[in-house]
């Protein structure tokens, strides 16, 4: 079964400017949580999709935004980018059921801001 | 306000030694899923185990095992006869209520194995 897949794998933006991060989940998982890692902060969580709904949302502003397709795939937005948003950004894909939790990561997109 | 403390920054241990790694964890529900996740140089973060909050069996995988003790708070993993291949990152999380999809992670531990 294939894993999780996200593109790009890495990003140059200059600030000001806008991305958009697109996830694969594994065929079958209809959950897709995204996460940022920064060496400062840690993982944090974003938000999740569950059958392109918006399930949760953690703490962050408005400029990250989400959307999930019919196909499970999820895609993230920042806009108006900061220094700050440099991270290594990753989702993770799970059957988003109560029987069937395991998540599982894709390899990440590193993003840096200049 | 959950909260996950990994106290031990860094660890380094020879190879074959056995080597524990401490995670304590606040929550005011009453329900909440407690994980383990390794992060090896390549990035990718790997599942290693979720346990509910009423199933305080300790759990034994291999050469892994996780002791869970709700009196303590406390959440710990064990790696007995540690390889060079488990050096890597380990973060404890945590998630509150019945939907484990917000996980709360630990700053983690970064576990050096030398030959």
């Amino acid at each position: 079964k294939a894993g999780v897949t996200q593109t790009p794998r890495y990003l140059i933006k200059t600030r000001g400017q806008q991305v958009t991060l697109s996830c694969s989940p594994i065929s079958g998982h209809r959950s897709v949580s995204w996460y940022q890692q920064t060496p400062g902060q840690g993982l944090q969580f974003l938000f999740e999709y569950f059958s392109e709904t918006q399930r949760n949302k953690g703490n962050f502003p408005g400029r990250f935004s989400g959307r999930q397709f019919s196909n499970s795939r999820s895609e993230m937005n920042v806009s108006t980018l900061e220094l700050g948003d440099s991270a290594l950004y990753l989702c993770a894909s799970s059957p988003g059921t109560l029987e069937g939790y395991e998540q599982y990561f894709g390899p990440g997109t590193r993003l840096t801001v200049t | 306000a959950q909260k996950v403390t990994q106290a031990q920054t860094e660890i380094s241990v020879v190879e074959k030694e056995d080597v524990t790694l401490d995670c304590v964890y606040e929550t005011r529900d009453t329900t909440y899923y407690l994980f383990w996740y390794k992060q090896p140089p390549s990035g990718e973060l790997v599942f290693l185990i979720r346990r509910n909050s009423f199933d305080e069996q300790n759990e034994i995988s291999g050469r892994y095992s996780w002791n869970f003790q709700k009196s303590t708070s406390s959440f710990n993993f064990t790696i007995t006869a540690s390889q060079v291949v488990d050096s890597a990152v380990y973060f404890c999380a945590l998630s509150e209520g019945s939907r484990d999809d917000k996980i709360i992670f630990g700053k983690g531990t970064r576990l050096h194995i030398l030959p």
